[in-house]
């Protein structure tokens, strides 16, 4: 069964701050990894996908890195904002014919001016 | 482009009482996902799409809910009756047909007192 774990819970850190997210799954067996931000009471926005043979993936300031054998994920923030802060999520697709999310708890941030 | 949309975005009801979730995906995209987050834990995969037809219902918690996807636009949830611990955040989500990335609607909250 595919288990999706992120740390930390919570992370607060000074503007400005380059800072890692990290997500670790129990099966290496999946199709791709998404990373997602939440801002209170809205929805998901999909900030960065990577298929399962690629290696990272990078939009403007964020960089997402896939060790599929080792299970471990990381989303990389360079010189954080306040505007950053938010819950991120990381889910993983195992494939076949569902499109199936699983996901991990998030990581709270707070990034403070 | 407008995004994936739910209603109502809040919904207050009695246990034993029946709701009726509504999602309305981007126009287009014949996948369509409903999820849920309950207090205190991940957000889970209750079932997928594909325009009119069910491709995965393995993450629905048991007969009390039922999903319907008519047409293949719009889908609804139906939950009869409610019980308290249905209460959470239902979220949409649609993606175009062979393409991975999943847009979120702004999800339900749905209190069963």
């Amino acid at each position: 069964k595919q288990e999706v774990t992120q740390i930390p819970a919570a992370l607060s850190v000074p503007e400005g701050e380059n800072l890692v997210l990290n997500c670790s799954f129990t099966d290496s067996a999946i199709y791709n990894l998404q990373w997602f931000r939440q801002d209170p009471g809205k929805g998901l926005t999909s900030l960065l996908l990577i298929q399962s043979s690629q290696r990272e993936q990078t939009s403007g300031r964020l960089n997402a890195s896939l060790d599929k054998s080792s299970g471990r994920s990381t989303l990389y923030i360079a010189a954080s904002q306040p505007g950053d802060s938010a819950t991120y999520l990381c889910a993983v697709r195992r494939g076949g014919n569902t499109g199936k999310l699983i996901f991990g708890q998030g990581t709270t941030l707070q990034v403070k001016p | 482009e407008a995004g994936v949309t739910q209603f109502p975005s809040h919904s207050v009801i009695e246990k034993g009482q029946t709701v009726t979730l509504r999602c309305d995906p981007i126009s287009g995209h014949d996948n369509l996902y409903w999820y849920r987050r309950v207090m205190g834990k991940e957000i889970k995969f209750l079932l997928h799409f594909v325009k009119e037809s069910k491709q995965d219902e393995s993450g629905m918690p048991n007969n009390r809910f039922l999903a319907e996807r008519t047409g293949g636009t719009y889908s609804t949830l139906k939950v009869q009756p409610a019980e308290l611990e249905d209460s959470g955040v239902y979220f949409c989500a649609s993606s175009p047909r062979g393409r991975e990335t999943q847009y979120f609607g702004p999800g339900t909250r749905l209190l069963v007192l």
